[in-house]
């Protein structure tokens, strides 16, 4: 399929807000999710927004997207250490794919003392 | 208890060899997934299944081989293995209920190295 793009990496200061940006490709994913996941680990859902959404907050994560341009941030507020793992943005294909989900190579987000 | 479950959870074996990796889940899902994983890749489709006579192939398929045993489980095999294979495998679900917000609930993975 076509590539979802992310940044490979981010480094943010303890107690800074983190911004991870993706751009995705097919305009009309319904749904587009955020998962992370941390050294050795499976994958763990963050958060998802429903397309006809602008902006979702849930606690410090708050995702914004913007359709027109296919562009789809995550913002986690006051980043601690343990935050620190891969993210992963994702968009939902269509029945053709069986509803698969389109994964971008990921963001590693490291986070220093 | 984990909802969805794959064993083994890390795996050796040496080219040419035939291998099993299994998937088993507890949430009721009539629809699962086997992905790949490479780094600096994100995770890639294998196969997915919408129910046990539904298996459709997924955008890296050759190589590969799915089992649709019962709804709760979902088996990819590796024919014969080849050194490119060697790729961390996840297994996921998802419902067909939910109108659409359902998301992929994912295992924890299978480690493969092939030598």
């Amino acid at each position: 399929g076509e590539d979802v793009e992310q940044s490979l990496f981010l480094s943010v200061r303890e107690g800074d807000s983190s911004v991870i940006n993706c751009t995705y490709t097919d305009s009309s994913s319904t749904y587009l999710y955020w998962y992370k996941q941390e050294p050795g680990a499976g994958l763990q859902l963050l958060t998802y927004i429903f397309s006809n959404m602008d902006m979702k907050q849930d606690q410090r994560l708050t995702v914004l997207l913007n359709k027109k341009d296919k562009h789809l941030s995550l913002r986690i507020a006051d980043t601690q250490t343990g935050d620190s793992a891969i993210y992963f943005c994702a968009e939902k294909r269509g029945r053709g794919s069986g509803y698969a989900l389109n994964f971008g190579k990921g963001t590693s987000l490291l986070v220093t003392p | 208890d984990a909802d969805v479950t794959q064993t083994p959870r890390n795996r050796i074996t040496k080219t040419g060899k035939r291998i099993m990796l299994e998937c088993s889940q507890t949430k009721g899902h009539d629809r699962m997934y086997w992905y790949r994983q490479d780094p600096g890749l994100g995770l890639r489709l294998i196969y997915y299944s919408f129910d046990v006579k539904d298996i459709n192939k997924g955008e890296i398929s050759d190589g590969y081989s799915v089992s649709r045993q019962a709804q709760a489980k979902f088996s990819l095999s590796l024919e014969s293995a080849i050194p490119n294979q060697t790729a961390l495998y996840f297994c996921a679900t998802r419902s067909s209920q939910g109108g659409g917000k359902e998301t992929q609930y994912f295992g924890p993975g299978t480690r493969l190295l092939v030598l």
